[in-house]
């Protein structure tokens, strides 16, 4: 079946430090890629998303390539802040459309002054 | 914006006792999904709907029945709950189901089975 692998943390970092949290995926088809930010507290947020392969999506300074042919989508942000301290989710969508996500367990990121 | 409100943030129930989780969702979507999420584990789906009165069934099932009765609302039933089913949930709705779509979370129900 579908999976989905990423670095499960606490990812601790320094303000304006360089992130990288890393999401391999394992799928039938071709699905679309999707990260997902959960702060404290709250529910999950989309983030950014990819539907097909070398695109790029991008939000709040974060940026994922979908990168077929290594079967990854990691996530990236040049100069991080506190306020992006929280638990970041990378899933994939099911290519016939109808079923729900496939989620990674997670990545807590710690964002220090 | 999308709208995804769940009844309660947090409940408490008593082992064995009948629970139900309400979701309701403001944008007319025909998808709706519920999610279970513990650590270690991410997020599990445990059942969805695509159209009202439909329903199937996700990865993980057992203990948990569905209602959708309405279009803009997904109930997410415990018959008989037990401590392992102590969890956060998350209900989610989408559009139309299609694999480019992105769902909507509500802030999720914090469930305590004593």
């Amino acid at each position: 079946g579908d999976s989905v692998t990423q670095m499960e943390g606490p990812v601790t970092l320094s303000e304006e430090a360089f992130l990288t949290i890393n999401c391999t995926y394992t799928a039938t088809g071709y699905p679309s890629l999707f990260w997902y930010v959960q702060y404290p507290g709250e529910g999950l947020q989309l983030l950014l998303k990819a539907t097909k392969a070398d695109d790029k999506g991008s939000n709040k300074g974060f940026e994922a390539t979908y990168r077929k042919e290594t079967t990854s989508f990691h996530l990236e942000k040049g100069s991080v802040q506190v306020s992006d301290s929280a638990v970041y989710f990378c899933a994939l969508s099911d290519p016939g459309g109808a079923d729900g996500l496939t989620f990674g367990k997670g990545t807590h990121l710690i964002i220090q002054p | 914006d999308v709208k995804v409100t769940q009844s309660s943030r947090y409940l408490v129930k008593r082992t064995g006792e009948k629970v139900f989780l309400e979701c309701v969702q403001d944008m007319d979507h025909e998808n709706m999904f519920w999610y279970r999420q513990d650590p270690g584990l991410g997020l599990r789906l445990i059942y969805f709907s695509y159209d009202v009165k439909m329903k199937e069934k996700g990865d993980i099932p057992e203990g948990y029945s569905v209602s959708r009765e309405k279009k803009e609302r997904f109930s997410l039933i415990l018959e008989s709950a037990s401590t392992n089913q102590t969890s956060m949930y998350l209900c989610a709705s989408s559009l139309s189901g299609g694999r480019t779509d992105t769902q909507y979370f509500g802030p999720g129900t914090r469930l305590t089975v004593l």
